[in-house]
């Protein structure tokens, strides 16, 4: 199936620093991406929608400013958790659908963030 | 598409029983279910994608089915193996959104 690669796999900032989290696909080219987050014993809650060559979607509650995502190419989208809190630190997993916007989607492996 | 449920939330098996889980979603506006095996450690893993009610799915001893005027779909196990243990996520989608919204998911536990 189709890949997804996510880095970094865990990091731990200070409050206060900008961490940016990467998200590829290997094996195929994406023009939307989705990231997710997922609380402590809770389901993944979508965050935005990435779009290539275009403005991020957010859902409601989202701030844009706090979660900015850039999607420069087919196949790679990034998620910058500025100003980093304790409260961010959470797991960000990001996914990909290969056939179009409504297809399966593949995962990354994600990302746990942990805000010091 | 809100309120996606899934029950039961955790279930322990003995190796070689069958089992089943529920995902409920709202039946007005529906596109697509998506079911995923979520493995510690690993990526989701996508299972299936059923549109049409009635659709029933198969992929080795797991299969799904779908009801789209009820607003349920079932998983089943058939045989479980340890390897099966994983939380099961399903997701439903509505038209003109390519929008997943994931329930809490059935995390199983397939002991030998």
């Amino acid at each position: 199936g189709a890949v997804v690669s996510q880095h970094p796999s865990w990091v731990i900032c200070k409050s206060g620093t900008s961490v940016k989290i990467e998200c590829r696909s290997l094996d195929f080219q994406a023009t939307t991406m989705f990231w997710y987050r997922q609380f402590p014993k809770q389901s993944l809650m979508l965050m935005a929608t990435s779009n290539e060559g275009s403005k991020a979607t957010y859902e409601q509650g989202v701030e844009k400013d706090k979660f900015l995502i850039n999607h420069a190419s087919l196949t790679l989208s990034t998620l910058t958790v500025t100003s980093a809190h304790p409260e961010d630190s959470s797991f960000y997993i990001c996914s990909a659908p290969p056939g179009g916007s409504t297809d399966t989607q593949y995962f990354g492996p994600g990302t746990r963030l942990t805000v010091l | 598409i809100l309120n996606v449920e899934q029950s039961p939330q955790s279930l322990h098996v003995q190796e070689g029983d069958s089992t089943n889980f529920t995902c409920s979603f709202p039946s007005s506006n529906f596109y697509a279910l998506h079911w995923y095996r979520w493995e510690t450690a690993k990526s989701p893993e996508a299972l299936f994608v059923m549109t049409l009610n009635g659709d029933e799915k198969k992929k080795g001893r797991i299969s799904a089915t779908l009801n789209t005027k009820e607003g349920y779909s079932y998983l089943y196990i058939k045989g479980s193996q340890p390897e099966d243990s994983a939380t099961y996520l399903c997701a439903p989608s509505s038209y003109n959104t390519d929008k997943l919204i994931f329930g809490t998911g059935t995390r199983l536990q397939v002991f030998p």
